[in-house]
């Protein structure tokens, strides 16, 4: 049921940029791009989403092609505790559609 | 002050029993989730209420019965436990504001284990 292409595992180096792509060439006009992400052994997180401008909030900044075929969540200073496995989802805006999660990227931050 | 709570945090019971899972949320929000996340750690949707009402029912059995008596609470229920049903437990919450939709706030789960 993912719509959503996301590479199996990253790795980036503390302190540095972490950038985690996504695939979505099947999305349609009215859909949202979420990111989410699951630390090990907790709930998933809200990270930030957008529909077609790039966003940026104190977690990260969503980067998304003009022509909304890609995106990139981009956490401009990885740290330790950013290890998590991102997950990048494409939804209608109202609740009767459903979160659909893929297999998502696991992203491991090293010292 | 935990938005989203689930109780128990681990359970382990013996097959064909019978147990609930609650979940609570203290954010006003309307819509509550029900998701499974399997051995192979893929997150799954099972259900969805809002204000109430049934709004997501994907492939279920009928062994699985959520339970919303007000808006703040959505608990499962699960008859004759099977050792497939092992897995954490998502609960989650997020507000319908009409044209545009906000994030969910997942609890930290539940683990349940068959034996």
């Amino acid at each position: 049921d993912a719509k959503t292409t996301q590479p199996t595992s990253m790795d980036c180096a503390e302190g540095r940029a972490a950038n985690l792509p996504c695939n979505h060439s099947t999305i349609s006009g009215n859909e949202y791009v979420y990111w989410y992400r699951q630390i090990h052994s907790q709930g998933p997180q809200y990270i930030i989403h957008g529909l077609k401008n790039n966003e940026t909030n104190e977690m990260a900044s969503l980067i998304i092609t003009e022509d909304r075929k890609s995106s990139t969540l981009i956490l401009p200073h990885a740290t330790l505790r950013d290890t998590a496995v991102y997950y990048c989802i494409v939804r209608l805006s109202y609740n009767t559609d459903k979160l659909i999660f893929g297999t998502g990227t696991r992203l491991q931050v090293f010292p | 002050d935990t938005a989203v709570s689930q109780t128990p945090k681990y359970l382990v019971t013996q097959m064909g029993n019978d147990k609930s899972i609650k979940c609570e949320q203290n954010l006003g929000h309307d819509t509550m989730y029900w998701y499974k996340q399997d051995s192979k750690k893929f997150l799954k949707i099972m259900f969805s209420y809002n204000n109430k009402e049934l709004i997501i029912n994907e492939t279920v059995p009928n062994r699985f019965s959520p339970k919303s008596p007000d808006k703040a609470h959505l608990n499962l229920h699960i008859n004759s436990l099977e050792l497939g049903d092992s897995a954490v437990y998502f609960c989650a919450s997020s507000q319908d504001r009409g044209f545009m939709n906000t994030e969910a706030f997942f609890g930290q789960g539940t683990r349940l284990t068959v034996v």
